[in-house]
């Protein structure tokens, strides 16, 4: 049972590119959600989704697009990278709206933009 | 929107002592999680506490949550080195389940020393 597996684990952009972070959850968890994590910031969410089909904004989403065609993965797409997108992208997936389960987080992606 | 508060932001303490972390947030939730971080790691889940007057405890880690305060500890007793870290709380306020995703604050660098 792998959990939450993100990819890649480090990346380097010049500005202007673009790139996808992959995230795939194996535990079939309705939610997913991503975050970025910047030095005394906390984590911030970007977007989350609710199931495959549906995603919403969070707090940060300018910059970044998803999807979620499956249950198991939530990409983040970077459409062209700014140095103040440089940051730890973690994501995160849980259960339903039963509650009581924590949110289960990846290793996360540590991405420079030069 | 929703805010939260930890305090301090940065603790150094010795070995053998207790101190208390807090957790303030700014509306009505029943649902707040705390999440340990050490150095470039990802977040490991403590504790789920998910009513008012909800107690955890876990080694010599005890949570516990006011809603009516909206205010929750995070307390140490006879802290030893290996707690050293950084603590999160989260709060979710959403539907439940984390679906709209969490809003952490800023978090707390514990260090205990010798």
């Amino acid at each position: 049972n792998a959990g939450v597996t993100q990819t890649p684990k480090f990346q380097v952009l010049k500005t202007g590119q673009s790139m996808t972070l992959q995230c795939a959850q194996d535990m079939n968890h309705e939610y997913m959600s991503w975050y970025r994590q910047d030095p005394g910031m906390g984590l911030r969410l970007i977007h989350y989704s609710v199931g495959a089909g549906i995603t919403d904004q969070g707090e940060v989403p300018n910059g970044y697009n998803v999807s979620r065609s499956t249950t198991e993965d939530f990409p983040l797409r970077l459409l062209s990278a700014a140095p103040s997108q440089t940051s730890v992208y973690f994501c995160a997936s849980s259960y339903g709206p039963e509650g009581g389960q924590p949110q289960h987080f990846g290793d996360g992606t540590r991405l420079s933009i030069l | 929107e929703l805010k939260v508060e930890q305090n301090p932001l940065f603790l150094s303490m010795q070995e053998g002592k207790n101190y208390t972390i807090y957790c303030n947030y700014s509306t009505t939730s029943d649902r707040l999680y705390w999440y340990r971080q050490d150095p470039g790691k990802s977040l490991e889940s403590l504790f789920v506490l998910l009513s008012n007057g909800a107690v955890k405890q876990e080694g010599r880690l005890m949570a516990s949550l006011d809603t009516k305060a909206r205010l929750s500890t995070l307390h140490i007793t006879a802290a030893v080195h290996d707690l050293s870290a950084t603590y999160f709380c989260a709060v979710d306020g959403g539907t439940g389940g984390g679906a709209d995703g969490l809003t952490f604050g800023k978090g707390t660098h514990l260090i205990i020393q010798p």
